[in-house]
This record gives C-alpha cells, structure tokens and sequence, in this order.
C-alpha cells in the first residue's frame, strides 16, 4: 500500500520568511495530493491540492510542486503570518482510494 | 459554503461500552470516510463508503466497528465494546470525486 514520508516534523520560521515542507510517496500510482492545514483542535482543512498531470500549482501565498518521477512533492508557504503556524499534513491518494496521511509538521512563525 | 458536521462534538464513555458517532456528510457528496488521530499523531484512515457499502477498511477497522447509512444524510460509527486504545478524535470525511471535506470531529475519551 501507499507509504507517505513527510519532513521536517517541526519548521520554525520568521515572519514574512518562506517554509517549505516535503512528503514522499511509494506508489507510483497514486494521483492525488492534497495538503491540509490542522489548528490546535480543529479539523483538519484541505488548503491546496495538486493532480499527478500538472508539476506546479499556485494560490496566492501557497504553491504546491509535484515530482512525479522523483515521487515527492512539496507545499511553499511565502510571506508567513504568525496565522500559517499549524500542523500540515500531506496525503496521497489513487482513484477513490482513501487518503494516507504523511506524520504532519509543526509550522511555527515568530513575529 | 456546506460542510461536514458531527455530533458530539466530545463524547466520554467507559471501557466496554458501545459509542455511536454520528456525521452528516454534505448532501452532494457520493464518498464518505471515517479517520481517526490520536493526539498529536496523524491523520489514519479507519474506512471508506460508497453506494451503501463499505469500499474499503484499514486494519484498525475491526470486528468492533461498523458504520451506517440508516437514512439519506446520517452516516454512523459504531464501536461495540471500546477499548482505553479507542480514546482519539474521530474524523468524518466526504467528497463528491476527489477533494474530501473533514468535519470537526469527535472527541472520544474511554475511561
């Protein structure tokens, strides 16, 4: 089955810097990536999700960039507010599988 | 913007007992899921259903649990007999193809 990697588990950055954070995946036929955003008790929010047939996609501050070949795609926050820190998770998915979650990382942004 | 919601939003019960956790997905949707977290942990994947059937279950997914349908918008978790183990936030997901929408969450506490 589908196996997601995520890094770094912990990522502390300035305000106004740019984080980046990278997942990894297994199955070559997964197709689906979507990145959420989880706040300290909340649900976890589909913030940008990317297709296996584009390399790039971008929404404002946020851009998510998939390696297919490679296996790996990444979530790019620029300009960050102290309201980006949160726990971000990656998942991988194929067809109507269900999703796998990568272990998440700690976004913290200091003012 | 519709959205997932779930009740309780917390539930304690004793070691042994029976807990249903109830989801209204959003009415459009085809695909509806149920995760899990355990604190500080990520996101697991607990089971997947489609046309009035389960498409999928993970190994947690046990003899234990059962999900439902019982009328056009409720989807259930049920767990039998809970177990200290079981104590974790319960997440409903549900999409119409592929993005999938959380809900809130229950809080399950088993003493």
């Amino acid at each position: 089955g589908e196996n997601v990697e995520q890094h770094p588990s912990t990522l502390s950055v300035q305000e106004g810097d740019s984080a980046v954070i990278k997942c990894t995946y297994s199955d070559s036929a997964s197709n689906y990536f979507p990145w959420y955003k989880q706040e300290l008790g909340k649900r976890p929010q589909l913030i940008i999700d990317i297709r296996s047939n584009v390399g790039e996609k971008k929404d404002q501050r946020i851009a998510v960039t998939l390696n297919k070949t490679a296996k790996h795609f990444s979530l790019h926050i620029t300009e960050t507010q102290p309201e980006d820190s949160a726990v971000y998770f990656c998942a991988a998915r194929g067809g109507n599988t269900p999703l796998v979650f990568g272990k998440g990382t700690r976004l913290s942004v200091i003012a | 913007e519709p959205e997932v919601t779930q009740t309780p939003s917390h539930q304690v019960t004793q070691m042994g007992q029976e807990v249903i956790l109830r989801c209204v997905p959003i009415s459009n949707h085809l695909y509806f899921y149920w995760y899990r977290q355990i604190l500080g942990q990520k996101v697991e994947f607990l089971v997947s259903f489609y046309n009035n059937e389960i498409s999928e279950k993970s190994e947690i997914f046990d003899d234990q649990f059962s999900v439902e349908r019982p009328d056009g918008s409720n989807f259930t978790l049920k767990i039998r007999s809970t177990k200290l183990e079981d104590s974790a936030m319960y997440f409903c997901a549900s999409s119409e193809r592929g993005e999938q929408y959380f809900g809130p969450g229950t809080r399950l506490t088993v003493t």
